[in-house]
């Protein structure tokens, strides 16, 4: 079957650095996705790999393993607002996207 | 980007009755997909709506409790029938553009209480 893993609930604090994991076992691969959705508010768009190594977005940056089906999503200079949950997605070979279940991130002052 | 509006954002039914939700895309996207996502979890694909055919469903889900429309390449129906307080959910509406990496667009949820 597909399956991906993630933290559930992950606590940082305010101004620190938190790495979030992501493992994966899919049929094929042809992409991951990280989302960062708010409480009550629809999923939004953070990043993209489909190949090995680090993608940098700002104070977020992603990073790819496909030879160890991993990816971990890296939040630099934690702020309050950050506190979501975090959806990493992986599209398969047949280009279904398969969903984590989400890690939510409490970000304490 | 691309912009999702959904309606109604929430709602509270009656168990029995049936729901229509709307999604408008401002361009126009390839494909559009109905999610569903239950308290505390992540989110479940319902089907895809497909342009002027019929939806394709995902396993656990069915035409007659989820009929879809999709009349043109921005706009899509999601109807919840006969509801049970077992259908309470957000349900979202999402697309992808041609082209994009894959990216999906989503609308602002629609948040159904079912009594």
């Amino acid at each position: 079957g597909q399956n991906i893993d993630q933290p559930t609930e992950m606590t940082a604090t305010e101004g620190a650095i938190v790495q979030i994991n992501c493992t994966y076992q899919t049929s094929g691969f042809n992409g991951l996705f990280w989302y960062q959705q708010h409480a009550g508010e629809a999923p939004t768009f953070l990043s993209y790999n489909v190949l090995d190594g680090l993608e940098e977005k700002g104070r977020f940056s992603s990073f790819l393993s496909r030879s160890k089906g991993y990816s971990s999503l890296l939040l630099k200079e934690l702020q309050m607002k950050d506190s979501a949950s975090y959806l990493c997605a992986v599209w398969d070979s047949n280009y279904q996207l398969i969903w984590g279940a989400g890690t939510k991130l409490i970000i304490k002052p | 980007s691309a912009v999702i509006s959904q309606k109604p954002s929430r709602d509270i039914c009656q168990r029995g009755t049936s729901l229509t939700i709307q999604c408008q895309v401002d361009s126009q996207v390839t494909m559009m997909f109905w999610y569903r996502q239950q308290p505390g979890q992540s989110l479940t694909l319902i089907a895809t709506a497909n342009q002027g055919s019929e939806a394709t469903y995902e396993s656990g889900f069915v035409i007659d409790k989820f009929p879809i429309s999709r009349p043109n390449l921005t706009f899509s129906t999601l109807t919840v029938s006969n509801m049970s307080p077992e259908d309470s959910s957000i349900y979202l509406c999402s697309g992808k553009r041609t082209g994009d990496t894959g990216e999906l667009f989503f609308g602002e949820g629609s948040r159904l209480t079912v009594l």
